[in-house]
């Protein structure tokens, strides 16, 4: 099956450092990589949608320049958290869409990332 | 207004019955694809069952089933035979859009809590 990873599964990192979270499609090739942010007890809400080789679609809201991604090939992903501060802490999410195979298994998701900024 | 709504903060069931987890979408595209996922407490989401808009059956994988309701915009989960491991969170998302569309993205509802007592 498609599977997708995520390093690191959690991460403590300090107010004002940055952070950068890996999302790898393993055996298959993904044209669309997907970041998505969730809060406790919250549904998953899309922070931005990556396309290889070029620049990530924001949604409304979402700090570009404190989220920065970069969709290097068809099977990565990075997310960086500049200058994280404790708000930020989060579970983060990437999914991926298959290049070709079964449509209905549209986005295929990693296991996540925590973030806790102190 | 909301995309996807779940109005069941959470539900309970006892092992081995029934339970129907509920889910009403909003949409003025005539093509779309609804999905079931599942997400324990580890947080990776669990693809478990989709339903595109023009699929005349409803959809069914093991112990899952989606009671689609065109007309009324609904697309309910049915778990039969619960067990303790279906103890999760579950969410309904949509996709908007046909199959092929390389820019649609998944709107998730707020999800439903779903406990399995023994």
């Amino acid at each position: 099956g498609a599977v997708v990873s995520q390093h690191p599964s959690w991460v403590i990192c300090k107010s004002g450092t940055s952070v950068k979270i890996e999302c790898r499609s393993l055996d298959f090739q993904a044209t669309t990589m997907f970041w998505y942010r969730q809060f406790p007890k919250q549904s998953l809400m899309l922070m931005a949608t990556s396309n290889e080789g070029s620049k990530a679609t924001y949604e409304q809201g979402v700090e570009k320049d404190k989220f920065l991604i970069n969709h290097a090939s068809l099977t990565l992903s990075t997310l960086t958290v500049t200058s994280a501060h404790p708000e930020d802490s989060s579970f983060y999410i990437c999914s991926a869409r298959i290049v070709r195979g079964t449509l209905s298994y549209e986005q295929y998701f990693g296991p996540g990332t925590r973030l806790t900024v102190t | 207004a909301q995309k996807i709504t779940q109005t069941q903060p959470g539900m309970f069931v006892q092992e081995k019955e029934a339970v129907t987890l509920d889910c009403t979408y909003d949409t003025s595209d005539p093509s779309y694809g609804l999905f079931w996922y599942k997400q324990p407490s580890s947080g990776e989401m669990i693809f478990l069952i989709y339903q595109g808009s023009y699929d005349q059956q409803n959809a069914t994988e093991g112990r899952y089933s989606l009671n689609f309701q065109k007309a009324r915009k609904s697309a309910n989960l049915v778990i039969s035979a619960s067990q303790l491991g279906d103890s999760a969170m579950y969410f309904c998302a949509m996709r908007e859009g046909p199959e092929n569309s390389g820019y649609s993205t998944l709107t998730f509802g707020k999800g439903t809590m779903l406990l399995v007592s023994p």
